[in-house]
């Protein structure tokens, strides 16, 4: 069973635009992880949040962490083809197992 | 500092049969977790290892099994293989910090005929 659902689950852009990708759940997680993974390669870490309300970028990319500790999102400005790939949003209760959202497969067309 | 390495990457099995996967942890990682990917979905939590003793285990019935090494690399073992079975598995290593800093390998693509 999927505790973390995702939306939208499919996305199709052109480069240059912007996205958001949300990642819900009504169970509150001490951590919330998001992972970028490529076919036939394993997810790649791209941010941990810990803290209601928190917000961290990294270069063209968002993350926020909902106040209460149950939602997180994921803000991408001017979509690049290289940001194409599948986005995963994963919760952590402090006991090292990672729950995994249902996914985003994000396609940016040049 | 090497990643983590996992083999074989692709394996096709028939029905019934028995498979081991094998993983080698990144350097200074203790803790090995499984998980299994079916195709357009999230992974899913199989087990963790942690100093070679299981240290929880996801919704996978008994024929799922590992082992963890002295030098922390691991194996998952799957029994009596099932054609839902076939799937990506993913290990990830960690340094035991309650959820942080994993590290995932490529994976072992399984398919069961």
């Amino acid at each position: 069973t999927q505790l973390l659902e995702q939306s939208p689950q499919f996305l199709s852009i052109q480069e240059g635009e912007n996205l958001t990708v949300y990642c819900n759940s009504s169970s509150v997680f001490s951590s919330l992880q998001w992972y970028r993974q490529e076919p036939g390669e394993g997810p790649v870490l791209l941010v941990t949040v810990v803290t209601g309300g928190e917000v961290k970028k990294l270069k063209r990319l968002t993350f926020q962490f909902g106040d209460a500790r149950k939602d997180s999102s994921l803000h991408i400005t001017a979509a690049q083809p290289g940001d194409t790939g599948l986005y995963l949003c994963a919760g952590s209760y402090n006991t090292d197992k990672l729950i995994f959202g249902t996914g985003t497969r994000l396609q940016v067309f040049p | 500092e090497t990643g983590v390495t996992q083999s074989p990457t692709h394996l096709i099995k028939t029905r019934g049969q028995q498979v081991t996967l094998r993983c080698s942890s990144q350097s200074g990682h203790n803790t090995v977790s499984w998980y299994q990917q079916a195709l357009g979905q999230g992974p899913q939590f199989i087990f963790q290892y942690y100093r070679e003793e299981e240290n929880g285990r996801g919704n996978f019935p008994p024929r799922f099994s590992g082992l963890q090494f002295p030098n922390y690399s691991s194996e998952l073992n799957v029994n009596a293989l099932e054609l839902d079975d076939s799937a990506l598995y993913l290990c990830a290593s960690s340094l035991r910090t309650g959820g942080y800093g994993y590290t995932f390998g490529s994976g072992t693509r399984l398919t069961v005929v």
